[in-house]
């Protein structure tokens, strides 16, 4: 069983939609982060959720908007992407947050932006 | 700026051989390390983390870390198909504390 879900699987968005990316971890971790993937790359990261906390912002538009509802869920807020936001979008969860403690992946969401 | 190299491959090895994976740092703080592995379209699975000099070894899997020389690598005994996928090695950012993902290098095991 995948213990970080996230939905949808798949999108596709135009330039002037607002749409929302979700993820859940069922494991109990206190730490969250949003990644994003293009073809051939490693992960970027874009945001660190700790304790339900922004901690780290790697400089990412404003087109981008996390939020954190509570331990188990974080959001992505989509608005007024560009063809080049197409990336797989990936969360993950962490028992702590930082890179020295093992990081589990959703299965990701494959967003496509007209 | 915190690197992590990989040697990008393709890496081809015969079904049933041993691959060979390696991964260098920068950062002599780092202390974590692990190796994820990615089959296309799909996210990164880990699959073995590792944290102090020597080897850990689970199923067919073996990392390696020589601290001193800022080298960790991955052994895969007795390859199989299924194991074809882009390997991905990450390290803690030592004082900063991101995970810093390498290029991956892209295995193929050739029936």
């Amino acid at each position: 069983d995948t213990e970080v879900t996230q939905t949808p699987k798949h999108l596709v968005m135009g330039m002037t939609n607002k749409k929302s990316l979700k993820c859940e971890q069922h494991m109990g971790h206190r730490a969250m982060y949003w990644y994003k993937q293009k073809a051939k790359k490693p992960p970027e990261l874009m945001f660190v959720y700790s304790y339900e906390k922004l901690s780290i912002n790697e400089s990412v538009p404003s087109r981008f908007s996390p939020e954190c509802p509570n331990s188990s869920l974080l959001n992505l807020h989509l608005h007024a992407l560009q063809p080049e936001d197409s990336a797989l979008y990936l969360c993950a969860s962490s028992q702590g947050a930082g890179g020295t403690y093992e990081q589990y992946f959703g299965p990701g969401t494959r967003l496509t932006v007209t | 700026q915190k690197e992590v190299e990989q040697n990008s491959g393709p890496l081809s090895v015969p079904e049933g051989a041993i691959a060979s994976l390696n991964c260098t740092y920068s950062d002599r703080g780092s202390q974590s390390f692990f190796w994820y592995r990615q089959y296309s379209g799909k996210s990164p699975e880990l699959i073995m983390s590792i944290y102090s000099n020597g080897d850990k070894e689970d199923g067919r899997f073996t990392a390696q870390l020589n601290k001193a020389s800022q080298y960790v690598s991955l052994l895969i005994r007795d390859s199989q198909p299924s194991d074809s996928a882009t390997y991905l090695c990450a390290v803690d950012g030592g004082s900063n504390y991101k995970l810093t993902f390498g290029k991956g290098t892209l295995l193929t095991v050739n029936p």
